[in-house]
């Protein structure tokens, strides 16, 4: 165990429905992140929080709509979405970037396999 | 922008080979690197790290790798590999900024 847990761990979910994804760390950090991993595309940053603090947003569709309600838990909100963004999707966590000390190692949990029919 | 570049997508071995995966970064400050593995169905899991210090880093399971500042590379060395070494292994680059940037991952199969 990695320390970040991901829920659910599969979902298969039609183009008009909505659904959350759900992360969650015990390990202390202030940065969570939401990564895509597609099938022969490199690993894609899509969202960064630092201390519950949006600081990043890599052009994602709006279709995506993130929320960290506190430092430990990041939800990623799904609506109306297309076949194209079926991947993993990928949770982390780390020390807050720029922290005296900090090493900005990322923890990454198991990630949700995300089908869209 | 940053970028990370590894040279190999698949790479095929037979056990007890020597292994090295290209990693070359872009990036004109200061940067951390990291080597991560995600074996099948498991999650990415950080195999080794540098910050600073000596370039010659060590990680778990046999792996190191070496910094070399001027040729901005990062490659992943084991001398002799085994068929549990089968996974995708990604190379990340962090700014002080904590932007994270990976590249596209290599496939390791080691043929027993």
């Amino acid at each position: 165990e990695t320390g970040v847990t991901q829920t659910p761990r599969h979902l298969v979910m039609g183009m008009t429905n909505k659904k959350s994804l759900k992360c969650e760390q015990h390990l202390g950090h202030n940065a969570m992140y939401w990564y895509k991993q597609s099938a022969k595309k490199p690993l894609e940053l899509m969202f960064v929080y630092n201390f519950k603090e949006q600081t990043e947003n890599n052009s994602v569709p709006s279709r995506f709509s993130p929320e960290c309600p506190n430092s430990s838990h990041l939800f990623l909100h799904l609506h109306t979405l297309q076949p194209e963004d079926s991947a993993l999707y990928l949770c982390a966590s780390s020390q807050s970037p720029g922290q005296e000390g900090s090493h900005t190692e990322a923890f990454f949990g198991q990630g949700t396999r995300l089908t869209v029919v | 922008a940053q970028s990370v570049s590894q040279h190999n997508h698949h790479v095929i071995l037979s056990e007890a080979a020597s292994l090295e995966l290209g990693c070359n970064y872009s990036y004109g400050g200061t940067v951390n690197l990291f080597w991560y593995v995600q074996y099948p169905g498991q999650h990415l899991q950080l195999l080794l790290k540098y910050f600073s210090g000596d370039p010659l880093v060590k990680g778990i399971k046999g792996f190191e790798a070496e910094f070399i500042k001027s040729k901005f590379s990062f490659n992943l060395r084991k001398p002799s590999v085994q068929w549990s070494d089968t996974a995708e292994y990604f190379c990340a680059v962090n700014t002080n900024a904590g932007k994270s940037t990976f590249g596209d991952g290599t496939t390791l199969t080691v043929k027993p």
